[in-house]
């Protein structure tokens, strides 16, 4: 089966900064890869997801960047806010099968 | 509003007192499945269905059994939980873009 590492578990940023959070995957049939975010008390929430047609996909202040050779995919926040605090999840999945494979996830704490 | 529900939030109980958690989503999603979330090993699938009256084990189903009689109620049953199955319990609904929707959790502690 598919195994999902995730880099690092804690990350702790000074507001403004950016934040990379790392992840790679094992299984080479994995095409689609989401990143949820979640907050104290809530359950995950998809904020960005690629699929393996594509190298990198922004959206606003966030981007994710895959390299299917090397089997990683990448976070990244720019100009991080207080609110960007939370718990960030990376997942893989082979495309239209619907089983995520989930990072242990990354705590995720940016100082104002 | 579109959403996944869970209750109960908050259950505490004992070793061997049967227990049911209901999950129902009102976005007509055919997939559904459960999540338990246990520190540093981020969420770990216990079962999931593909439409009603068809569900299949995921990585972590031993102690757990499932249900889809209708297409929006996807109930997580723990016939004689143990302590070993507290833990924060997700259920998720997945759309046509692969996206998964989460519920709110359910925090379990079996004693």
């Amino acid at each position: 089966g598919e195994n999902v590492e995730q880099h690092p578990s804690t990350l702790s940023v000074q507001e403004g900064d950016s934040a990379v959070i790392k992840c790679t995957y094992s299984d080479s049939a994995s095409n689609y890869f989401p990143w949820y975010k979640q907050e104290l008390g809530k359950g995950p929430q998809l904020i960005i997801d690629i699929r393996s047609n594509v190298g990198e996909k922004k959206d606003q202040r966030i981007a994710v960047t895959l390299n299917k050779t090397a089997k990683h995919f990448s976070l990244h926040i720019t100009e991080t806010q207080p609110e960007d605090s939370a718990v960030y999840f990376c997942a893989a999945s082979p495309l239209n099968d619907y089983k995520l494979s989930f990072g242990a996830g990354t705590t995720v704490t940016v100082r104002a | 509003e579109a959403q996944v529900t869970q209750n109960p939030r908050y259950l505490i109980t004992v070793t061997g007192k049967k227990l049911t958690v209901t999950c129902s989503q009102n976005m007509n999603h055919e997939y559904m499945s459960w999540y338990r979330q246990d520190p540093g090993l981020g969420l770990r699938q216990i079962y999931y269905s593909m439409n009603v009256e068809v569900t299949d084990k995921g990585d972590v189903p031993e102690g757990y059994k499932v249900s889809r009689k209708e297409k929006r109620n996807f109930p997580l049953i723990l016939e004689s939980p143990s302590p070993n199955q507290t833990s924060l319990y997700f259920c998720a609904s997945t759309g046509y873009t692969d996206t998964q929707y989460f519920g709110p959790g359910t925090r379990l502690t079996v004693l």
